[in-house]
């Protein structure tokens, strides 16, 4: 199956930093997206991103399918911002997704 | 309030004991997942639904059950064959052909 990597593995941070984080992907996707899981678990779907750019307020992405990799870029980064980020793709169109690893993110005030 | 509803939030699991976990959702979502995470990695999945009396297996089926006789809920029972039942467990759903999962609040099971 598809394989998904994510670097780093982990992530300390000052606050008002900013961050880059990387998904690699071993094929073609017709699904890819990003969550954050917070430290109580609940996981919320950041971008619905296979290909090219989106933003929303301080969080952007990027997605270059031809070369199999996203990034997913933090500005400014708050407290808030702490905690998991997943990256996910589907490569069937079957609507499963398969995960990455995570980056674990820490913020310090 | 529309969500998906994931109970108990904690439960814990005696040797040879078959649990069920509950997820329920009010969106009228067609399609739900459950997925299994342990400590530092990312989720797996073990079985999904894409329409009511329907489901198939995911990547780590083997020791696990589900049921989905109505649309809204799909609930997951870990049997005494799974012999390391101790992780967080997600349940998703989604709307067919929509672009995006989303989570409940998990369960962790743990075992005694």
């Amino acid at each position: 199956g598809i394989q998904v990597e994510q670097s780093p593995p982990d992530l300390i941070l000052q606050e008002g930093a900013n961050s880059t984080l990387r998904c690699n992907f071993s094929d073609s996707v017709n699904n890819l997206q990003w969550f954050h899981q917070n430290p109580w678990g609940q996981l919320i779907n950041l971008f619905y991103i296979p290909s090219g750019t989106k933003q929303n307020g301080r969080l952007s992405a990027t997605t270059v399918a031809t070369e199999r990799y996203s990034l997913l870029y933090i500005s400014s980064s708050q407290t808030t911002d702490s905690g998991v980020y997943f990256c996910a793709v589907d490569n069937f169109g079957n609507e499963k997704l398969t995960f990455g690893t995570g980056t674990r993110l820490t913020i310090i005030p | 309030d529309g969500g998906i509803t994931q109970s108990p939030k904690y439960l814990f699991r005696k040797e040879g004991q078959n649990v069920t976990l509950s997820c329920e959702q009010n969106l009228n979502h067609d399609a739900m997942y459950w997925y299994r995470q342990d400590p530092g990695q990312g989720l797996r999945l073990i079985y999904y639904s894409q329409i009511v009396n329907d489901f198939q297996k995911g990547d780590i089926a083997e020791g696990y059950s589900v049921s989905r006789e109505k649309k809204e809920s799909f609930p997951l029972t870990v049997t005494s064959a799974q012999k390391n039942p101790t992780a967080f467990y997600l349940c998703a759903s989604k709307l067919q052909g929509a672009e995006t999962q989303y989570f409940g609040p998990g369960t962790r099971l743990l075992v005694l």
